[in-house]
């Protein structure tokens, strides 16, 4: 069955940086386009970046432009998160989505984020 | 500018139906979306694309129960036989070139 498992997410100080992973099982991993997207707490899901199944393309929410990375290794089915300059405007559980045509067809459990001093 | 409008909260009994909406900006009422479903203390489980003829693909392991519809910019989640379990935050979505669009969310209370 569809599986993503998302890991690395701990408590950061501000202005640090955290790597997030999203271990992908149960489908053919460079078919499909995968995404981040978040939930701070109490909060609603926020899109934060996508990347293209080849990897070729990659776009990202207008708050997280130039402080967020995303990166996949197809050979290795994971999806990874480079964040950077981290605030407390981040603390977030940070969400792996698979898509297919447009639609979030499988999301993982999550990863918390907690940026604090 | 493309975005997806939810009423924060809903309510029904336990065995009726409810129809949440979720309403397309102007300008965006050919556009699908999908609804995704949030219980609490979990992550979102995808529930159904929506076409804006009303024409639906649910995810693996969604009820009957659960169906949906369109009308102009407006798309609907119906569930019927209302469970305990369906007690939930649900978002719409969409997309667009290089963006992905989330509703607010509707908080369905099962009285």
């Amino acid at each position: 069955q569809v599986q993503l498992v998302e890991s690395g997410g701990t408590v950061v100080q501000p202005g640090r940086s955290l790597r997030l992973s999203c271990a992908a099982s149960g489908f053919t991993f460079n078919n499909y386009p995968m995404h981040w997207v978040r939930q701070a707490p109490g909060k609603g899901l926020e899109w934060v970046a996508v990347m293209s199944s080849d990897g070729s393309n990659k776009y990202y929410a207008d708050s997280m432009k130039g402080r967020f990375t995303i990166s996949r290794d197809n050979s290795k089915n994971t999806l990874d998160l480079q964040m950077s300059s981290l605030t407390a405007e981040d603390t977030a559980v940070y969400y792996c989505a698979r898509e297919v045509s447009g639609v979030f067809s499988a999301w993982g459990q999550g990863t918390l984020v907690t940026v604090s001093s | 500018q493309l975005v997806l409008a939810q009423s924060p909260s809903a309510s029904a009994s336990l065995g009726a139906s409810v129809k949440l909406t979720c309403t397309l900006s102007s300008g965006h009422s050919s556009y699908a979306i999908a609804w995704h479903q949030q219980q609490p203390e979990k992550g979102p489980r995808f529930v159904m694309k929506l076409n804006s003829d009303g024409s639906h693909t649910k995810g693996d392991g969604i009820p009957d129960r659960f169906s949906g519809s369109s009308s102009g910019a407006e798309r609907y989640l119906t569930i019927s036989s209302l469970q305990s379990e369906d007690e939930a935050d649900y978002y719409c979505q969409t997309w667009g070139t290089g963006i992905q669009v989330f509703g607010g969310g509707t908080k369905l209370t099962v009285l």
